[in-house]
C-alpha cells in the first residue's frame, strides 16, 4: 500500500498552543497536500507543498517537507477551539496519473 | 457556490439493490476521484479519471464500478451492495493531472439496510 503514516494518531492541547502533526510517504512524490475534515463533512484543503519545496506558510498554518526523509509535518500555531478536527496529509505520486492517496490522519482536539 | 457537488448526500439501500451516487463538477477539472471513508478511518481511495482515462485501484472490490460519461460527471455504482459498504462516499477533483489541490464535495452517506 502507498498509504503514508501519520504521527500521533490523536493530539488534546489547550487554546493557545502548538499542534504538530508528522507524515510520512513512501516513494517519490510531486507534491504533498495537507487537508482538514470536521467531523461528517468534506475535506478542506489547507496547504499543497512541492517536491521541490521545503517550507510553506498561509496563516496559522506551517507546513514543511523533507524529501530526504520522505516526512512532512504541519505546524498550527496559536491554536484555537476551531482547529479542533481531523487533519490527512495526501501525496501524488509521479507518473500514476494524478492518483491522491492520504494518510492516515490525526485526530486534533483543542480545548478552550 | 458549490464546486463539487454530489447527490444524495444521503442514501438508503437495501441489501443487495444496485445504488449509483452522483458527482458533478463546475470547475472543468480534468482528474476526478472516488473515495470510501468510513469512521474515524482516512479516505481509501476507490478509483480516479485522469481525463477519460480510468484507474482502478487494486484492492477496490468488483462490486464498485464508476463512469464518467463527460468532464463535468461522475458516477459510482455499487453492484450489490453489502452491509460493509455503508460509508462515507466522497467526490473530489483536481486540475493538471493532480498537480494543484484537490476540491470535494460534501460526500454521499450510504446506509445499507
Amino acid at each position: 500500500s502507498q498509504q503514508g503514516e501519520e504521527d500521533p494518531q490523536a493530539l488534546s492541547i489547550q487554546e493557545g498552543e502548538n499542534a504538530t502533526m508528522n507524515c510520512s510517504y513512501k516513494t517519490s512524490i510531486n507534491n504533498l497536500q495537507w487537508y482538514r475534515q470536521n467531523s461528517g463533512r468534506g475535506l478542506v484543503h489547507l496547504i499543497l507543498i512541492r517536491s521541490n519545496e521545503r517550507e510553506k506558510h498561509s496563516g496559522r498554518l506551517r507546513v514543511t517537507l523533507d524529501t530526504s526523509k520522505k516526512s512532512s509535518s504541519l505546524l498550527i500555531t496559536a491554536s484555537r477551539a476551531a482547529d479542533t478536527a481531523s487533519y490527512f496529509c495526501a501525496t501524488v505520486y509521479y507518473n500514476q496519473g494524478g492518483k491522491l492517496i492520504f494518510g492516515q490522519g490525526t485526530e486534533l482536539s483543542v480545548k478552550p | 457556490d458549490a464546486m463539487v457537488i454530489q447527490n444524495p448526500r444521503y442514501q438508503v439501500t437495501q441489501f443487495g439493490k444496485p445504488v449509483t451516487l452522483s458527482c458533478s463538477q463546475t470547475l472543468n477539472h480534468n482528474v476526478m476521484y472516488w473515495y470510501q471513508q468510513k469512521s474515524s478511518q482516512a479516505p481509501k481511495l476507490l478509483f480516479h479519471y485522469y481525463d477519460k482515462d480510468f484507474n482502478n485501484e487494486a484492492d477496490t472490490p468488483d462490486n464498485f464500478q464508476s463512469r464518467r460519461p463527460n468532464t463535468s460527471f461522475c458516477f459510482l455504482d455499487i453492484r450489490s451492495p453489502g452491509l460493509g459498504d455503508a460509508a462515507m462516499y466522497l467526490c473530489a477533483t483536481s486540475r493538471d493531472g493532480g498537480t494543484a489541490e484537490a476540491f470535494f464535495g460534501q460526500g454521499t452517506r450510504l446506509t445499507v439496510v
